[in-house]
């Protein structure tokens, strides 16, 4: 049964950068979407990038210019950088693998194993 | 379009049937995924696809889809079923993925 954690610093200074890293365990790093989702205190999920097995990204538009996800298979390991880090970044932060079907009349993506989630505080 | 509205809350009598709603343009070429969140806790799918259930998921809990809206129905609600749910797919090009607002579920 694949499970992932994240890890990583709890506290980011204001401009700094936030770095963090989700393990797979139980499975390997496969024909998935690999996500980053954070969630500010008190508020809802808001979903920050993925990238797929192959290596291709993709973000949302609010956070492109500051945010790299990349991969290492070897490692089984992803990780996320959000640069320019600002209050509003603080949230708990957590790492999803997402399945998906491409059969006709049933398409569908969803996010089926997430991590406990780490919270990351902003603070000088 | 990329947004799912959700209603910001619901409230359910216990052991009655309740349905939460999702609607986004994307939900027409992709089924919902809809997440259940207790406080403090992180994320578990309940629904996802064309109404599946995830092991270890009560069969009280099943999805639908009626053009741009997807429904969670929780037949039977619980006290334990009392959480926040969110509904997440993919935006009408696929590529981007998104959240509903989510729905805060109280069960009286």
């Amino acid at each position: 049964q694949v499970q992932l954690q994240e890890s990583g610093p709890g506290l980011v200074k204001p401009s700094e950068t936030l770095s963090l890293t989700c393990t797979v365990s139980g499975g390997s790093i496969s024909n998935n979407y690999w996500n980053w989702i954070r969630q500010p205190p008190g508020k809802g999920l808001e979903w920050i990038g993925y990238i797929y097995y192959s290596g291709s990204t993709n973000y949302n538009p609010s956070l492109k210019s500051r945010v790299t996800i990349s991969l290492d298979k070897s490692k089984n390991q992803f990780s996320l950088k959000l640069r320019s880090v600002t209050a509003a970044d603080a949230a708990v932060y957590f790492c999803a693998r997402e399945d998906w079907s491409a059969t006709p009349g049933n398409y569908y993506y969803y996010m089926d194993v997430w991590g406990k989630g780490t919270t990351v505080t902003v603070s000088s | 379009s990329s947004e799912l509205t959700q209603d910001p809350a619901v409230s359910v009598a216990l052991g009655q049937t309740v349905r939460i709603t999702c609607q986004g343009d994307g939900l027409r070429s992709y089924y919902a995924g809809w997440i259940q969140q207790k406080p403090g806790q992180a994320p578990v799918v309940v629904i996802y696809g064309k109404n599946k259930r995830p092991s270890g998921i009560p069969d009280r809990f099943s999805g639908s889809r009626s053009g741009n809206t997807a429904s969670l129905t929780i037949t039977g609600a619980q006290a334990e079923d009392e959480a926040d749910y969110y509904c997440n797919s993919r935006d009408s090009s696929g590529y981007q993925v998104i959240f509903g607002g989510g729905t805060k579920l109280t069960v009286l």
